[in-house]
């Protein structure tokens, strides 16, 4: 069955310092990974788009990783700040489809 | 100017009622998309329509009915509300299917609490 876990639920930092949120799989064949940031009451917002061939990605402060072997994908914040607040959504496509599987996210609390 | 936007942001009504929510996207894409996220925050597909065209229906009650009137605007009516369907309703488009990549513009969500 295609699923997508991630870990933490959720997260409590400082501001100032980093952290890495896991996202694993077993989505297959894969296709791509995505990470999404909800803000609290929006929608979700595009981070970074990987797709096999791709180990790394960044985005500002926001870089993913990802292992296609292992079926597991990291996105790590740099020099958190209170706006990285948020949810943030691990999302996998296999190919041969139109379907996006969603992970149940990480909420990322930044205290000053 | 807002890329994907849906009315209305707030919804609360009765049990059995009918009601629908609307989406219009102004970035010229070809597939547009109904989420429903629940209260554990997990999104899940309705539909999807390519170019006015139903392409994705999953499992979902058929009193759910996606109206789509150009590739511009995704409609979403709800016949006879039950309290299941409270959730916050997301409209997405994308120019190309999501399996290809293409990046998905999420509108801003629309809470609906059937009471």
């Amino acid at each position: 069955k295609n699923q997508v876990e991630q870990s933490p639920q959720s997260l409590i930092i400082l501001e100032g310092k980093n952290c890495t949120l896991q996202c694993n799989y077993t989505v297959s064949p894969f296709s791509n990974l995505r990470w999404y940031k909800q803000d609290t009451g929006r929608g979700p917002v595009s981070l970074t788009i990987m797709t096999f061939s791709e180990n790394t990605k960044s985005n500002g402060r926001y870089t993913a990783t990802l292992d296609a072997d292992t079926k597991q994908s990291s996105l790590h914040i740099t020099a958190s700040q209170l706006s990285d607040s948020a949810s943030y959504i691990c999302v996998v496509s296999a190919q041969n489809t139109d379907k996006l599987i969603f992970g149940t996210g990480t909420r990322l609390q930044v205290f000053p | 100017d807002t890329a994907v936007s849906q009315t209305p942001k707030y919804l609360v009504t009765q049990m059995g009622n009918d009601k629908s929510i609307k989406c219009e996207q102004n970035l010229g894409h070809d597939t547009m998309y109904w989420y429903k996220q629940d209260s554990k925050k997990f999104l899940k597909i309705m539909f999807s329509y390519n170019n006015k065209e139903l392409i994705i229906n999953e499992t979902v009650p058929n009193r759910f009915s996606p109206k789509s009137p150009d590739k511009a605007h995704l409609n979403l009516h709800i016949n006879s509300l039950e309290l299941g369907d409270s959730a916050v309703y997301f409209c997405a488009s994308s120019q190309v299917f999501t399996a290809n990549t293409g990046e998905l513009f999420f509108g801003e969500g629309s809470r609906l609490t059937v009471l």
